[in-house]
């Protein structure tokens, strides 16, 4: 079974300062990872998908990258409407089954 | 635009049969896979099952003996039942979709929190 951790816990940052959000993989894996922005009270909402294609109307600051068992997501510049919790999704080949990643918190510094 | 609607009883006792319905609208629920996903309050999101309209069906291993989802297309409805709940079932359980299999949601319910407790 497939463990994904996501690192750090929580992000402390300031708006426009750059974001980056790991997501580690116990095995190697496909590219069939994801993530996710979830705020108070909310659905979650996809940002990525498959490592790093962007999801429809995300915004171009939010970006996706990695393979194998690293995966990341940067947010270049961060505004106010970016902090949130942020979760990671992955597939695993057997037995088959999505994962989440126990999620990174993006606070106001 | 596809819109998911979690319904289903706010509050379950110990041992009983927790069961949630998704209404889909805006769209077919014979096109995708939909998904039952959860998160206990103040926690991570755990990933349930899933099923297509043909009735096959995919679940987390560690919930697998006490989950069935269902699909009924007349109604665009699919459904969750989960067995012996305990407290530790408490949760916002959401629904959500798929465009194939076991890859990514791209269209979520607005969740529903069910309490497990007598």
């Amino acid at each position: 079974e497939v463990v994904l951790t996501q690192s750090p816990a929580t992000l402390s940052l300031s708006p426009g300062e750059r974001a980056t959000l790991s997501c580690r993989a116990s095995q190697r894996v496909s590219s069939f990872l994801s993530w996710y922005q979830q705020k108070p009270g909310q659905a979650p909402r996809l940002l990525i998908y498959d490592a790093s294609n962007r999801a429809s109307d995300i915004p171009a600051r939010f970006s996706g990258s990695g393979s194998g068992t690293d995966f990341t997501l940067t947010i270049s510049s961060l505004e106010p409407e970016d902090f949130a919790v942020y979760f990671c999704l992955l597939r695993s080949s057997w037995p088959p089954a999505l994962t989440f990643g126990g999620g990174t918190k993006v606070e106001i510094k | 635009q596809v819109q998911l609607q979690e319904s289903g009883p706010g509050l379950v006792k110990p041992s009983d049969t927790l069961s949630l319905t998704c209404t889909v609208s805006g769209d077919s629920i014979t096109t995708y896979y939909w998904s039952w996903v959860r998160q206990p309050p103040g926690k991570g999101l755990e990933w349930i099952g899933y099923i297509y309209y043909s009735g096959s069906t995919n679940y987390n291993p560690s919930l697998k003996s006490r989950i069935t989802i269902s699909v009924d297309t007349s109604k665009n409805q699919f459904s969750l039942k989960l067995s012996s709940v305990t407290a530790a079932d408490t949760a916002v359980y959401y629904c959500a979709r798929e465009v194939t299999t076991l890859r990514y949601f791209d269209s979520w319910g607005q969740g529903t929190l069910v309490t497990v407790s007598s």
